[in-house]
C-alpha cells in the first residue's frame, strides 16, 4: 500500500520562529489533507490540497504531486500552534475512500 | 459547518463489558470512519462504512463490529471490551460520489478498560 512520512518527527521552534513540515508519499494520490491535533485529541482540517498552493493566516501549503510530497509552512508561531501536524492521502479508485495518515510531526512551541 | 459528534469524550468500562461508541454527522456525507490512535501506532483505521447498511474492515477489525442503520450514524462495538482496546477512538466522515472530499473528524473518545 501507499506509504507516508513526515518529518522531522519533532521540532522545537521558539515564539515567532518559522517552520517547514514535510510529508513523503509514495505513489500519486487524489486526496491529501494536513490536520493539526490539539492537546485535547481533536483533529482539526488545516489544507485539503491535493496540488498545489493554498493560504490560510499563518499557514500555507503546497503539494507537487508530480514529486509526491507536500510541505505545510507555519509563519510566526505561537505556543496555540503546539500539537501534532498529521500529513494523509488517498487516492478514490485503488484505495478505496481511505486516507493514509503518516505518523505525524510533534510541535512544541516555547514562549 | 460540517458538525460530527461522538457519544462520550472519556469512557470507563470493565474487561468483558460490551460497549457502544456513538458517532453522529450532520452533513449527510456517505462515507463514514472509526479509527484507533495509540502512541507510537499513529491513527490506524478499525472500520469505514460507504453508506447505510454497508460496512468494511479497515486494517485492525478483530475484537470491533459497527453498526450504520441510519446515514447519519456509525457505532462501533466492543463486543466484550479487554484491557488491549484502550485507546483514543476517532470517528471522521466524508462526503463522496466517486472523487475525493475532505475528511472531518470528531473530537475522540479515550476509553479506559480496567
Amino acid at each position: 500500500g501507499i506509504q507516508v512520512e513526515q518529518s522531522p518527527p519533532d521540532l522545537i521552534l521558539q515564539e515567532g520562529a518559522n517552520s517547514t513540515l514535510r510529508c513523503n508519499f509514495s505513489d500519486s494520490v487524489n486526496n491529501l489533507q494536513w490536520f493539526h491535533q490539539n492537546p485535547w485529541g481533536q483533529l482539526i482540517n488545516l489544507f485539503y490540497i491535493p496540488s498545489g498552493t493554498k493560504q490560510n493566516g499563518r499557514l500555507s501549503a503546497t503539494t507537487v504531486a508530480t514529486e509526491r510530497y507536500s510541505l505545510l509552512y507555519i509563519s510566526s508561531s505561537q505556543t496555540t500552534d503546539s500539537g501534532v501536524y498529521f500529513c494523509a492521502v488517498g487516492r478514490t479508485m485503488e484505495y478505496g475512500n481511505k486516507l493514509v495518515f503518516g505518523a505525524g510531526t510533534i510541535l512544541r512551541v516555547k514562549s | 459547518d460540517v458538525k460530527v459528534t461522538q457519544s462520550s469524550r472519556y469512557l470507563v468500562k470493565r474487561t468483558g463489558e460490551k460497549v457502544f461508541l456513538e458517532c453522529v454527522q450532520d452533513m449527510d456525507h456517505e462515507n463514514m470512519f472509526w479509527y484507533r490512535q495509540d502512541p507510537g501506532l499513529g491513527l490506524r483505521l478499525i472500520y469505514f462504512s460507504y453508506d447505510v447498511k454497508m460496512k468494511e474492515k479497515g486494517d485492525i477489525p478483530e475484537g470491533y463490529s459497527v453498526s450504520r442503520e441510519k446515514k447519519e450514524r456509525f457505532s462501533l462495538i466492543l463486543e466484550s471490551a479487554s484491557t488491549n482496546q484502550t485507546s483514543m477512538y476517532l470517528c471522521a466522515s466524508r462526503k463522496t460520489s466517486g472523487r475525493a472530499y475532505e475528511q472531518y473528524f470528531g473530537p475522540g473518545t479515550r476509553l479506559t478498560v480496567t
